[in-house]
């Protein structure tokens, strides 16, 4: 069974780091063609890719964000970790993480977590 | 970046009813790496379609995919209650992006 969980702060103050972990199970990211995308979402607004990495280290990016984005993966954890740099209050919305199957459409999700960027 | 613009905003049909959702590319999206997902209020999405015309593991066969190059439907047959939500394609090329949405409501 695949499951993917996100985790990190739940609020965060302008100008500060944002650090998300996606924990997972029922796969690997050491088996070749793996992946895992983080997307996220604002309130009552559209979805928004933000960063894909691989099972071979290659990373992808959001070009609109890509200066505060950096994807890693602890492959003996299970785990994929986010951070975006330079919070702001327009960054506020549920971040979820994904997995990719099927050449990249993301077949399996995390439930999300509401990260609130406030003073 | 490729931009995909989705039509109607909203579409309010009764249930029974056939919908049929339009998504279109700024640019033609390779090899048909377009899906399309559902999301209803505080769920995460769950992919329907990949490859503009495949279904999903336990899709029902209500939902059906088309489209090439620039334009894709998607389209559902008869409107079942649990189909009101709000639809999202995706192209998955080198960048990934989300249409903005379209909303399935009530009439």
């Amino acid at each position: 069974q695949i499951t993917l969980k996100e985790s990190g702060p739940t609020l965060v103050k302008p100008t500060q780091t944002l650090t998300l972990t996606c924990t997972f199970s029922g796969f690997s990211l050491s088996t070749s063609g793996v992946g895992v995308g983080w997307i996220r979402q604002p309130p009552g607004k559209a979805l928004e890719w933000l960063a894909l990495i691989y099972w071979d280290d290659d990373k992808r990016y959001s070009p609109s964000l890509k200066s505060r984005l950096t994807i890693t993966k602890d492959t003996s954890k299970n785990q994929v970790v986010l951070t975006m740099t330079n919070m702001d209050p327009v960054d506020t919305a549920t971040y979820y993480c994904a997995l990719p199957l099927r050449g990249g459409a993301f077949d399996y999700w995390g439930q999300g977590t509401l990260v609130t960027v406030s003073s | 970046e490729i931009v995909l613009t989705q039509s109607p905003g909203t579409l309010s049909l009764s249930p029974g009813e056939r919908a049929t959702l339009s998504c279109r590319a700024s640019q033609s999206v390779s090899s048909s790496y377009l899906a399309w997902y559902q999301q209803k209020p505080g769920q995460a999405p769950r992919l329907l379609i990949y490859g503009a015309s495949s279904r999903a593991t336990g899709i029902p066969d209500r939902f059906s995919g088309s489209g090439s190059g620039t334009d894709f439907t998607l389209t559902i047959s008869r409107l079942e209650p649990e189909d009101f939500a709000v639809y999202y394609c995706q192209q998955y090329g080198s960048s990934p992006t989300f249409g903005q949405g379209t909303k399935v409501e009530i009439k």
